[in-house]
């Protein structure tokens, strides 16, 4: 069945860095693109970035522009997110989704069970 | 603000039918499919719905669908455990990015 399980979350401090995980499984990783949504506590869903599914081409939320990268590794099938510059409004639980299979635009069908990240000096 | 528009909160009896909508604009829900996201006490998303289709083990009293740049969510014969709050989203071409709605809370009485 399709697994996606994300980590690397934590406490880090304003400024400094993660790198978010998710181990893909269940499906073939180079037919889907993949996604990074996050929700801040008490918030609603706040989409991140995509990666098409080669890897190609990658999108990214105007708020986290320049800052967040997203890439994946084909040979262990897992999908990062490198997050810097950390801020205050970054805290939150960061969710893997797969979206339906075909283009980057289509909708999501599976989610991660999520990791947190918590900016707080 | 969040680019799609969904009503703040919804709610319905046992049995009752009800109505989510997501509104946006040319540039996503009236160019892209849409897809329908319940989560429950603030814990993982589940997918019930991309467009009209229903994904596997989603009850058949869940239905999509769209007109022009609004989409719906319609539950028939709504449960107990459908309280939950909805969001929808979609692809905005113009933006390059992926659209969320402000989510729905819906609550069964």
């Amino acid at each position: 069945q399709v697994q996606l399980v994300e980590s690397g979350g934590g406490v880090v401090q304003p400024g400094r860095s993660l790198r978010l995980s998710c181990a893909a499984s269940g499906f073939t990783f180079s037919n889907y693109a993949l996604h990074w949504v996050r929700q801040a506590p008490g918030k609603g869903l706040e989409w991140v970035a995509a990666s098409a599914y080669d890897g190609g081409t990658q999108s990214y939320a105007d708020s986290v522009k320049g800052r967040f990268t997203i890439s994946r590794d084909f040979s262990t099938n897992t999908l990062f997110l490198q997050v810097n510059s950390l801020r205050a409004e970054d805290t939150g639980v960061y969710y893997c989704a797969r979206v339906m299979v075909g283009a980057i635009s289509r909708p999501f069908d599976y989610w991660g069970q999520g990791t947190l990240v918590t900016v707080s000096s | 603000q969040s680019a799609l528009t969904q009503e703040a909160a919804v709610s319905g009896t046992v049995g009752q039918k009800v109505t989510l909508s997501c509104t946006g604009n040319s540039n996503n829900i009236g160019s892209y499919v849409v897809g329908w996201y319940q989560q429950i006490s603030r814990g993982v998303p589940k997918t019930v719905m991309f467009g009209n289709s229903l994904p596997s083990g989603i009850p058949d009293r869940f239905s999509g669908s769209k007109s022009g740049t609004t989409a719906s969510l319609t539950i028939s014969g709504l449960q107990p455990e459908d309280e939950a709050d909805y969001y929808c989203s979609t692809w905005d071409y113009s933006l390059s990015a992926v659209v969320f709605g402000g989510g729905t809370k819906l609550t069964v009485l």
